[in-house]
């Protein structure tokens, strides 16, 4: 299953509100996660199942979508939240990742 | 609190072996599938392998279908890639994950380098 992510890069300020669309080239139920990748730091799951948050992550993220088109929107941005952002399908094997948003500081 | 810590990485000639071990703690490590995903220079995430719990089931992609290997010592609650006949391509970060039974990772190493190069 191919997975495609846009935009590759988005910029925006503190306080803001952001989306990242993850597109699946077959339907995947809601077999969906979202992870964000900080340099020096592991990688962290956001979200699992298109929309459950996993434990610890901030209520200002939201998952959405089923079948082949899932967002990521985080609201009201945060300075720790400029990273990059990746989406995997789970669904069936192998499991397979989007090619990663950057979401930089403007 | 949940810690994998990946060792074993390094610069090695193009078609020979390196085997890449992850120190698991913090979780009962016997419980939990385990698997390895790359992320090669400025490219993005790519599944490398999975384990069973018991180690008696392994999944791999075609791409390292028969050169890769993983296996795990629960005793020792560590997991390990042994990597033969490696190839350019398969230079990356190589991140030991836990899985979910879903099949997503819900945590990750922060990776061991592996560069394939003469």
């Amino acid at each position: 299953v191919q997975m495609t992510q846009s935009p590759s890069y988005l910029a925006a300020s503190p306080g803001e509100s952001v989306s990242i669309s993850c597109k699946a080239s077959k339907s995947i139920s809601n077999n969906l996660a979202w992870y964000q990748e900080k340099p020096g730091k592991a990688n962290k799951l956001l979200i699992h199942s298109g929309s459950t948050l996993q434990s610890g992550t901030p209520s200002r993220f939201s998952g959405s979508g089923s079948g082949t088109d899932f967002t990521l929107t985080i609201r009201s941005l945060e300075s720790e939240d400029f990273a990059v952002y990746y989406c995997q399908q789970y669904n069936e094997y192998p499991p397979t990742f989007g090619a990663g948003t950057k979401l930089e500081l403007k | 609190e949940v810690q994998l810590v990946e060792s074993g990485g390094g610069l090695v000639q193009p078609g020979r072996s390196l085997k890449l071990s992850c120190a698991a703690s913090g979780f009962t490590f016997s419980n939990y599938y385990m698997a390895w995903v790359r992320q090669a220079p400025k490219k993005g995430l790519e599944w490398v392998a999975t384990i069973s719990t018991s180690g008696s089931r392994t999944y791999y992609p075609d791409s390292v279908k028969g050169r890769f290997t993983i296996s795990r010592d629960n005793a020792k609650s560590s997991l390990y890639l042994q990597m033969n006949s490696l190839k350019s391509e398969d230079t990356a970060t190589y991140y030991c994950a836990r899985q979910n039974l879903l099949r997503y990772f819900d945590y990750w190493g922060q990776g061991v380098m592996v560069t394939v190069s003469s």
